[in-house]
C-alpha cells in the first residue's frame, strides 16, 4: 500500500533554512496534492501549504513568503523548504496526501519528523 | 480563516462506553468535515470525510453526523484501540485548519 515518509535534519539553526523531503512508496505521486502539516510540542496541527505535480502550490498565508515547495516525479518525492526559521518553528513536521474529489480531505500520512530549531 | 473548536479537550472513558465529541466551525463550512484519529508516534489516520462518510477500513463504530457549523464524532462501543487524540479539520477554504484534538484517556 502507499506509504509516506518524511527525511531531513532534525536540528536548524535559527535564521537558517529547515528542509524536508516526503517519499511516496507503493504508489504514483501523480495526480494527488501533497501538503505539509506540522505540530507544535503541546499546540495543534497546523497547515503549512500544498503543492501538485502540475506545479500549483498554496501556503499558509500565517507563514508568509517563507514557504517553498515543490515535486519530483522522478523521484516519487515532494519537499519543503522553510526559510528564516526561529524557536517557533520547532515542531513534528508531517507530509499527507490530500484528495481531491467532491470533498478534499487528507487521506494518507507520514509518522512525521521531528524538527528543532536551536543553535 | 476558519477557526475550530473541539470539545471536550480530553475525556476519561472505559472500553465498552458510547463517546461523543463535538465540533463547531466559526463560520458555516456545509459538510466539508474530516475527522482523524492520532497516536502518539504513529500517522495520523483519516476516519471520516464529508462530515459522516466511513473511510475505508474503519470499522462502523465510528461515525460522524453535523453540517453547517456544528458537527460530532461518535463511538459507539469504545474499544482498548480506540485510546488516542481525535481531531477534526474543515476543508471548506484554504487554509484548512484543524480543531485542538479531544484526548481519550482511560478512567
Amino acid at each position: 500500500q502507499v506509504q509516506l515518509q518524511e527525511s531531513g535534519p532534525g536540528l536548524v539553526k535559527p535564521s537558517e533554512t529547515l528542509s524536508l523531503t516526503c517519499s511516496v512508496s507503493g504508489g504514483s505521486i501523480s495526480s494527488y496534492y501533497w501538503n505539509w502539516i506540522r505540530q507544535p510540542a503541546g499546540k495543534g496541527l497546523e497547515w503549512i501549504g500544498r503543492t501538485h505535480t502540475s506545479g500549483g502550490t498554496n501556503n499558509n498565508p500565517s507563514l508568509k513568503s517563507r514557504v517553498t515547495m515543490s515535486v519530483d516525479t522522478s523521484k516519487n518525492q515532494f519537499s519543503l523548504r522553510l526559510s528564516s526559521v526561529t524557536a517557533a518553528d520547532t515542531a513534528v513536521y508531517y507530509c499527507a496526501r490530500e484528495e481531491w474529489l467532491t470533498y478534499w480531505y487528507f487521506d494518507l500520512w507520514g509518522r512525521g519528523t521531528l524538527v528543532t530549531v536551536a543553535s | 480563516d476558519i477557526e475550530m473548536t473541539q470539545s471536550p479537550s480530553s475525556l476519561s472513558v472505559s472500553v465498552g462506553d458510547r463517546v461523543t465529541i463535538t465540533c463547531r466551525a466559526s463560520q458555516t463550512i456545509a459538510r466539508y468535515l474530516n475527522w482523524y484519529q492520532h497516536k502518539p508516534g504513529k500517522a495520523p489516520k483519516l476516519l471520516i470525510y464529508a462530515a459522516s462518510s466511513l473511510q475505508s477500513g474503519v470499522p462502523s463504530r465510528f461515525s460522524g453526523s453535523g453540517s453547517g457549523t456544528d458537527f460530532t464524532l461518535t463511538i459507539s462501543s469504545l474499544q482498548p484501540e480506540d485510546f488516542a487524540t481525535y481531531y477534526c479539520q474543515q476543508s471548506s477554504s484554504t487554509p484548512p485548519s484543524f480543531g485542538q484534538g479531544t484526548k481519550l484517556k482511560i478512567k
